[in-house]
């Protein structure tokens, strides 16, 4: 069965802290990993699909890694506009689709 | 502009009635899904549908019924059978022949009196 965990479940970061959001999966051929971002009461907002291991993406101040294992969203410098839910969702070959962890509340505080 | 629309966003039912949430696309795209999100938590898969006319499970579908009679519109029924319908639901659809993420609708928060 795939799984996915996601830590930790929340972070509270000062403006201009750099961290790291930790996405752990277990899937039988990883088809594709997505980041998504959720503001409260909304749907989730595509970011990243990395799809082999050693792969980057960036975007501002968001940088996404993947190894065989986890995948790391990393925010440099934070501002408060990046207080959200982080989701991570895999997406495995043959499968039509994506099973998601139980996401990173981030709160970057000014 | 191309989107995902969900209706209603806020919905109350009493207990024992059903209750249908309605999902409209105009991506053109094939592949739509239903997932459930509950405080806190993650998303929950409930049923996805391939193609017009064709539909499957998710990992918890007890409860749901859909149906897909139009390629723009996939709607979900809540029924009374659904022990704990309270959740928010999200929509949501895929290019089948794209690069496999999904595009989400808005939301449809449903509170059960």
């Amino acid at each position: 069965e795939d799984q996915v965990t996601q830590s930790p479940e929340a972070l509270r970061l000062q403006e201009g802290e750099s961290s790291s959001l930790n996405c752990s999966y277990t899937v039988s051929g990883l088809r594709g990993l997505f980041w998504y971002r959720q503001d409260p009461g909304k749907g989730p907002e595509f970011l990243f699909t990395l799809y082999s291991a050693g792969e980057e993406k960036e975007k501002e101040r968001l940088k996404a890694t993947l190894t065989k294992k986890e995948s790391f969203l990393h925010i440099t410098a934070p501002k408060p506009e990046d207080s959200a839910t982080y989701l991570c969702a895999v997406r495995k070959a043959a499968g039509n689709k994506l099973t998601f962890g139980g996401g990173t509340r981030v709160l970057v505080k000014p | 502009d191309g989107g995902i629309t969900q209706s209603p966003k806020y919905l109350f039912r009493k207990e024992g009635q059903n209750v249908t949430l309605s999902c409209e696309q105009n991506l053109n795209h094939d592949a739509m899904y239903w997932y459930r999100q509950d405080p806190g938590q993650g998303l929950r898969l409930i049923y996805y549908s391939q193609i017009v006319n064709d539909f499957q499970k998710g990992d918890i579908a007890e409860g749901y019924s859909v149906s897909r009679e139009k390629k723009e519109s996939f709607p979900l029924t809540v029924t009374s059978a659904q022990k704990n319908p309270t959740a928010f639901y999200l929509c949501a659809s895929r290019d089948r022949g794209g690069t496999g993420e999904l595009f989400f609708g808005e939301g449809s928060r449903l509170t059960v009196l």
